[in-house]
């Protein structure tokens, strides 16, 4: 089967650098998506990852640790619009598929 | 680019009803998935159709069933309507081609049952 833990709520300062971690358990591994989903909106793509190491866009970067079945999000200089849920999730399965196993988001708010 | 549509984006039923709900992928995309999001439960997969043809099944009961259009359109029908039901239902499109492609989500039909 497939899990996904993530923390629920965290908070932080305009300004600093907040790292949400995510760890997953999968029957093979196919990447992992990070989705950013501002209060009553649809999700929206931010990272993918396959391969191990650090990935950058702009202020967001993800993580991705296959061995340790582990990946974080970090996103620096934090802006109050950063207010959101972030979301975990892992395609199920191998080969084509459009079926992602989330986890249950974790709500990050941005304090001034 | 359009992004993916969906109607109507809020519904109101009573229980025992049925309701169908559309979703319009982005040009060019063959691959439509659904997703119910609660509070409680987070973001839980439906199905997902490439083609005309499901491809992908998740755990819900039969009373939620889809389709798919040869325009790649989709619609998902729930059949007696229970107050669990209430939640955000999400459709996603990508191209469904070879490997695994970054879902576009639309903004999703907020079903309220009664």
């Amino acid at each position: 089967g497939q899990n996904i833990d993530q923390p629920t709520e965290m908070t932080a300062t305009e300004g600093a650098i907040v790292q949400i971690n995510c760890t997953y358990q999968t029957s093979g591994f196919n990447g992992l998506f990070w989705y950013q989903q501002h209060a009553g909106e649809a999700p929206t793509f931010l990272s993918y990852n396959v391969l191990d190491g650090l990935e950058e866009k702009g202020r967001f970067s993800s993580f991705l640790s296959r061995s340790k079945g582990y990946s974080y999000l970090l996103l620096k200089e934090l802006q109050m619009k950063d207010s959101a849920s972030y979301l975990c999730a892992a395609p199920h399965g191998s080969g084509n598929t459009g079926k992602l196993i989330f986890g249950q988001g974790t709500t990050l708010q941005v304090k001034p | 680019k359009a992004g993916v549509t969906q109607t109507p984006r809020y519904l109101i039923k009573t229980r025992g009803q049925q309701v169908t709900l559309s979703c319009s992928p982005i040009s060019g995309h063959r691959s439509v998935s659904w997703y119910q999001q609660t509070p409680g439960q987070g973001l839980q997969f439906l199905f997902e159709y490439f083609s005309e043809t499901q491809r992908n099944k998740g755990n819900f009961p039969g009373r939620f069933s889809g389709r798919q259009f040869s325009n790649s359109r989709s619609e998902m029908n729930v059949s007696t309507l229970e107050l669990g039901d209430s939640a955000l239902y999400l459709c996603a499109s990508s191209s469904g081609l070879a490997g695994v492609r970054e879902q576009f989500f639309g903004p999703g039909t907020r079903l309220t049952v009664l």
